[in-house]
């Protein structure tokens, strides 16, 4: 199957300060990226829609300005984390499909974000 | 809104023994489903995907269906071993752009 890699696969930070993920497809270009978050025991929430070229979507209750997303080629989008809190602390997963293809969504390895 | 349901929510089982995980929705306007394992700490492994127009998929030991109708999707895991010990999850496209919205997951224990 296509491969998605991410990076850092885990970061400490202080509260306040900002933190990017990068996710890459390494195998194959997305035009469209997600980015989920995940809390202990609990199933993965989408934040938002990321679309190559074009402003992120984000879904009802994510903030906009905090979650920063930029998808600015085909096989990279970030998401940055901007004056990050404890309540922030959770694992961030993306993921892509081929453009062409079946709609079939690879998904990287996630990022486990600590804010102390 | 969709609504993903996933039954039961932990299943142990004996080696060998056949795995069957429920998934359930609650809008069939569905373009795909996708069934995927999580382990520990990790990211998704994509394990299979049913078009909407489909009735099921086979990879090896995995089946899965699919009833859109009814809202219902069944994974058969065949003679598990301890390395099927994960958890497994259903999510479902909701839009022509691939969006999903997952089930809260099985948590599946094979024990030797």
């Amino acid at each position: 199957g296509a491969v998605v890699s991410q990076h850092p696969s885990w970061v400490i930070c202080k509260s306040g300060t900002s933190v990017k993920i990068e996710c890459r497809s390494l195998d194959f270009q997305a035009t469209t990226m997600f980015w989920y978050r995940q809390f202990p025991k609990q199933s993965l929430m989408l934040m938002a829609t990321s679309n190559e070229g074009s402003k992120a979507t984000y879904e009802q209750g994510v903030e906009k300005d905090k979650f920063l997303i930029n998808h600015a080629s085909l096989t990279l989008s970030t998401l940055t984390v901007t004056s990050a809190h404890p309540e922030d602390s959770s694992f961030y997963i993306c993921s892509g499909y081929p453009r062409t293809g079946t709609y079939e969504q690879y998904f990287g390895p996630g990022t486990r974000l600590t804010v102390t | 809104k969709q609504e993903v349901t996933q039954i039961p929510a932990a299943l142990s089982v004996p080696e060998g023994e056949n795995l069957v995980l429920n998934c359930s929705f609650t809008d069939s306007a569905i373009y795909n489903l996708q069934w995927f394992r999580q382990d520990p700490g990790k990211g998704l492994t994509s394990l299979l995907l049913i078009q909407s127009s489909q009735r099921e998929q086979t990879s090896g030991r995995l089946n899965a269906s699919l009833d859109k109708s009814s809202g219902r999707s069944t994974l058969y895991i065949a003679a598990s071993q301890p390395g099927d010990s994960a958890t497994y999850l259903c999510a479902v496209a909701t839009d022509s752009w691939g969006k999903l919205q997952f089930g809260a997951g099985t948590q599946v224990v094979v024990t030797p």
